[in-house]
């Protein structure tokens, strides 16, 4: 079975930090793009980031540039997320997803993890 | 910054058929897939590509598109189809990804 399973959420102050993990099995990690998406509580879908197989290519969304960073580990399966800086405003339910593609215009996120909640807070 | 846009709620009458759009620029160039979350669970993936299907997803839930406009149909809408949907594509503005802003299904 293909699954993604998150972990790592918790309550932190502001401007503290926090290491989100993803691990993959029942599939080729190494074959394929993953991305965070966050969720607000009671609000929509926000990406967050992506990065490539390799992990040669990564890209962040204008709202967690310098703050985030993102790294996978091939070898373990995994996918991780940096959060440092945290605000009140990261407050959300993180995902990790699968990306997967049959050419550059069509492109889309299967599966998802079942998420973990981080909750900035003093 | 660049969003893609939907309509926050519709409603259907069980087992008659609802269009959710999504539009934005960005569809010109790129297909839309779409999600289907329930509360306190993920997304799931539902509709991908020109109008593509995961296995397991029933084929009531069909897509198209059309200029700057993607859409998703329910035929024949079933309570469990009770959901928000999003949609999701490639950013033209810089970011590589953007989801849409997200309608609340009720079937009435």
């Amino acid at each position: 079975e293909v699954q993604l399973v998150e972990s790592g959420g918790g309550l932190v102050q502001p401007g503290g930090s926090l290491r989100l993990s993803c691990v993959a099995s029942g599939f080729t990690f190494s074959s394929y793009e993953m991305n965070w998406v966050r969720q607000a509580p009671g609000k929509g879908l926000e990406w967050v980031s992506y990065i490539s197989s390799s992990g040669s290519t990564i890209y962040y969304a204008d709202s967690v540039k310098g703050r985030f960073t993102i790294a996978r580990d091939n070898a373990k399966n995994s996918l991780y997320l940096q959060m440092n800086s945290l605000r009140a405003e990261d407050t959300a339910v993180y995902y990790c997803a699968r990306e997967d593609s049959t050419s550059w215009y069509v492109r889309w996120f299967d599966p998802w993890g079942q998420g973990t909640l981080v909750t900035v807070s003093s | 910054s660049y969003e893609l846009t939907q309509d926050p709620a519709v409603s259907v009458a069980l087992g008659q058929t609802v269009r959710i759009t999504c539009q934005g620029d960005s569809l010109r160039s790129y297909y839309a897939s779409w999600y289907q979350q329930k509360p306190g669970q993920a997304p799931v993936l539902v509709i991908y590509g020109k109008n593509n299907r995961p296995s397991g997803i029933p084929d009531r839930f069909s897509g198209s598109s059309s200029g700057n406009t993607a859409s998703l149909t329910i035929t024949g809408a079933q309570a469990e189809d009770e959901a928000d949907y999003y949609c999701n594509s490639r950013d033209s503005s810089g970011n590589p990804y953007v989801f849409g802003t997200g309608t609340k299904v009720t079937v009435l």
